[in-house]
């Protein structure tokens, strides 16, 4: 599978804009990139996805850079119950092993 | 919409205890149920992948005759922790998709503690 890299953990301000950054250099053309959270003692929860285009639904946006080499996730106003760990993968839809691989993610720390 | 329950949320038992957790899709066909094991403060790993109505693959390292799934229908899966040990105690999680294209729905987890 194509890795991604994301930082340990990140702080924010509550109401304020997050960015989660994910680097995917060795992402392949039939890599769909996929955001999913997990808060503690519960299970991942889908958050977005994207292939190209940059993509919007009621929870973040997802922000694909156009080598495709990187995303960001945007939380625009974040509120304490986005404090979760958030996973950056990749799932190819092309074919292959369908299970999801999760690195360590990001821990997001939300400040009051 | 998506929603994955699963059943039960913490179980308890005995070492050499077998224990059965369920896994359902309420309002989507699942086409592949996927189940996970979580230890404390790491990522969640794949155990195996199930198709309805196919023997399940699992992974390497995974032993199928101590995990055994069964996947009968689209909207129940079934993890059972045969002749359970100390050992595999951890938090399970299943995940549960329609088609490839859809992103997978994951239940909220079942606490397992042998004892």
């Amino acid at each position: 599978d194509a890795k991604t890299t994301q930082p340990n953990s990140m702080e924010s301000n509550e109401e304020e804009p997050v960015h989660l950054p994910c680097n995917h250099s060795t992402i392949s053309g039939t890599d769909y990139i996929h955001w999913y959270r997990q808060l503690p003692s519960q299970g991942p929860e889908y958050v977005i996805h994207g292939l190209t285009s940059n993509v919007n639904n009621r929870m973040a946006s997802l922000a694909i850079a156009e080598d495709r080499k990187s995303s960001t996730l945007i939380l625009h106003r974040a509120t304490l119950r986005d404090a979760a760990v958030y996973y950056c993968i990749l799932r190819d839809v092309g074919g292959g092993a369908d299970g999801l691989t999760f690195g360590k993610g990001t821990h997001l720390i939300i400040q009051p | 919409g998506a929603v994955v329950s699963q059943h039960p949320s913490w179980v308890i038992c005995k070492s050499g205890t077998s224990v059965k957790i369920e896994c359902r899709s309420l309002d989507f066909q699942a086409t592949t149920m996927f189940w996970y094991r979580q230890f404390p403060k790491q990522s969640l790993m794949l155990m195996a992948t199930s198709n309805e109505g196919s023997k399940a693959t699992y992974e390497q390292g995974v032993e199928k005759d101590k995990f055994l799934i069964n996947h009968a229908s689209l909207t129940l899966s079934t993890l059972t922790v045969t002749s359970a040990h100390p050992e595999d105690s951890s938090f399970y999680i299943c995940s549960a998709r329609d088609t490839r294209a859809q992103p997978q729905h994951f239940g909220d987890g079942t606490r397992l503690s042998i004892l």
